[in-house]
Formats: C-alpha cells, sequence, structure tokens
C-alpha cells in the first residue's frame, strides 16, 4: 500500500523559512515523480512544484519561484520542500503526491501558517 | 498558469446524472491527454477519480466518466449519490512542464 507520510509544517513569522518532508514507501520511490500541491483555508487546490524521478529536473508555479526549491533523497525514500521567504498567502495545507502529470496517491498534509 | 475553469456550485437530484466543465486553453487541456478529476469532501484529502482524460483508478465506481472536446474537459456522475456531494477539481498537464488545477466544483445532491 502505498503511504506518504508529510511532516515539517508549522508556525512560522514573514520572511522565514521552513523544511517540508515526506517519506514514502509501498511504491519504488526511486521510480516515480513526485509532487507538492497545497490548499489555503477553505480555497481551491493550486499546484506547487514537481521533481522527476531522478531529481534532474524541477518545477515550480510562479507563486512560488525563486523561493520554494524541491528536492529528493533516494536513499531515504523522502521529497522535500525547502521554503524561505515566506509569506502570509503561502499559509495553507501541504500536500505531497505520487506522480506530476496526474497525481495519484496524496499524504494527508501538513499545514503551514504563516504569521507575526 | 491560469487556473482552468470550472463551475462554482452545481447541484442535482439523487438518482440523476450530472457533467461538471472543466475549461483550458491549448496549452494544457487541449494539448494534451494528461487531464485528471479528483473528489474532496470537507476535512479530507483529495482522491483521484479520472485520469487521462477518461480512466479510473482501480476501486472508482463506474458511476464516474470523464471525456475531453477541445480546451473542455468533462466529468459526468451518473446515478447521483448522497456520498457523491464534494468538491470537485480537474487538473491538466501544461506546455510549460507544470500542473494546473481548475477552482472547484461544488456538487450538492438534494
Amino acid at each position: 500500500e502505498v503511504q506518504l507520510v508529510e511532516s515539517g509544517g508549522g508556525l512560522v513569522q514573514p520572511g522565514g523559512s521552513l523544511r517540508l518532508s515526506c517519506a514514502a514507501s509501498g511504491f519504488t520511490f526511486d521510480t516515480y515523480a513526485m509532487s507538492w500541491v497545497r490548499q489555503a483555508p477553505g480555497k481551491g487546490l493550486e499546484w506547487v512544484s514537481a521533481i522527476t524521478s531522478t531529481g534532474g529536473s524541477t518545477y515550480y508555479a510562479d507563486s512560488v519561484k525563486g523561493r520554494f526549491t524541491i528536492s529528493r533523497d533516494s536513499s531515504k525514500s523522502t521529497l522535500y520542500l525547502q521554503m524561505n521567504s515566506l509569506r502570509a498567502d503561502d499559509t495553507a495545507v501541504y500536500y505531497c503526491a505520487k506522480d506530476r502529470k496526474a497525481p495519484g496517491a496524496w499524504g494527508q498534509g501538513t499545514l503551514v501558517t504563516v504569521s507575526s | 498558469q491560469s487556473a482552468l475553469t470550472q463551475p462554482a456550485s452545481v447541484s442535482e437530484s439523487p438518482g440523476q446524472s450530472i457533467t461538471i466543465s472543466c475549461t483550458g486553453t491549448s496549452s494544457d487541456v487541449g494539448g494534451y491527454n494528461y487531464v485528471s478529476w479528483y473528489q474532496q469532501h470537507p476535512g479530507k484529502v483529495p482522491k483521484l477519480i479520472i485520469h487521462d482524460v477518461s480512466n479510473r483508478p482501480s476501486g472508482v465506481s463506474n458511476r464516474f466518466s470523464g471525456s475531453k472536446s477541445g480546451n473542455t474537459a468533462s466529468l459526468t456522475i451518473s446515478g447521483l449519490q448522497a456520498e457523491d456531494e464534494a468538491d470537485y477539481y480537474c487538473s491538466s498537464y501544461t506546455s510549460s512542464n507544470t500542473l494546473v488545477f481548475g477552482g472547484g466544483t461544488k456538487l450538492t445532491v438534494l
């Protein structure tokens, strides 16, 4: 069974940083691209970033480009999202998901709150 | 990276059918067969119900079906049940190697 478990969310001040992690199991991690998708409170889904299976290519939404960095560690079957220069409008539940063209399995999400 | 266009809300009676549209451009919906649909109940994680325009993952009811014509994709739910009441989102792969979601449609089963 595919399992994705996010961690690292929390309360951070504007301008601060956080690193999210997503531990994957139940599938061959290094053969799948991975994605991050977020959902602000009461709002819709927003694609954030994706990374290819090898980590050789990364992609970002315009809203986070230059501030967020996606990466992966195959030895740990873990996906990361380094978030810098956080703003209030980055407040959301962040989900990691398997695949990048049609994300199938999703984690339970981790809440990031940016507030002073 | 403009969001795909979905109706904000739709409603129908139990047992009836309903279709939710998802309109994009030739750079996303119209250009690729990577249109997906997700169902999200309140407080729950989104669930993939259609991928690659019209394919259902294992375990998804055959009451859900997808199609595409030009720049518009559609999700049809037949034999509506109370449990179908949820938010529905479409997504599409894009020419920029990104993914774009629709704004979501709230389905009410009357």
